[in-house]
């Protein structure tokens, strides 16, 4: 079965400081990964996504995330933190094996970024 | 006005009414789910529709139902409601053209059953 972990619940980070958000996930084959943003009282909006080839994928708003194979992991980063980024952030897998293509999301990691 | 549009935003009901969440879309996809969201659980899905005759059962089904009425709208049931089922609900969408296609999702529905 697939899996994603988000193994902080909480990341506060200095306006202007780089910020890094982790995910780490498991699936049987080769994976698809997606970052979603979600804003307070709003839903998730997609990010950026890593489906093959570059391993380190750019998306919207300036964020990026580095994808690694060998240690499973598809951290999400951004080189200057913006006040304005402060939201909760999930990480994402579709296993692209089988008849329907199941998407599983980790619990989610709230950015705090203080001024 | 908004791609996904789910209604209504906030509903705050008693244990053993029957509450219907309602999605429609305007961004012609095909696929349509339904997501609820906990804290500290992320999202699950409860149903997910490939088209109008196609329904299937997610992760956490039980005590919900749903209905395709049209390829835009999708629509949520909880027959007769209990506490545990307050949660965030989100409606989703994406375009099976796309095989590794993002979600598009709605604003939410917060309900909470007393």
């Amino acid at each position: 079965a697939q899996s994603v972990a988000q193994p902080e619940d909480q990341v506060n980070v200095a306006e202007g400081n780089p910020l890094t958000v982790k995910c780490t996930y498991s699936v049987s084959g080769n994976p698809y990964l997606f970052w979603y943003v979600q804003y307070p009282n709003r839903g998730l909006q997609f990010l950026l996504k890593y489906i093959t080839g570059d391993n380190l994928v750019k998306g919207s708003y300036g964020f990026e995330a580095e994808f690694n194979k060998s240690q499973t992991s598809f951290h999400l980063k951004k080189p200057s933190a913006l006040v304005s980024d402060s939201a909760l952030y999930f990480c994402a897998v579709r296993d692209i094996t089988g008849g329907y293509q199941k998407v599983t999301f980790g619990t989610g990691t709230k950015l705090q970024v203080i001024p | 006005d908004a791609d996904v549009t789910q209604t209504p935003r906030n509903r705050i009901t008693k244990t053993g009414k029957r509450i219907m969440l309602e999605c429609s879309q305007t961004k012609g996809h095909d696929r349509m789910y339904w997501y609820r969201q906990d804290p500290g659980l992320g999202l699950r899905l409860i149903y997910y529709s490939f088209d109008v005759k196609d329904i299937n059962k997610g992760e956490i089904s039980d005590g919900y139902s749903v209905s395709r009425q049209a390829q835009a709208k999708f629509s949520l049931s909880l027959e007769s409601a209990i506490p545990n089922q307050t949660a965030l609900y989100f409606c989703a969408t994406s375009d099976p053209g796309q095989l590794t296609g993002e979600l598009f999702f709605g604003e939410g529905s917060r309900l909470t059953v007393l």
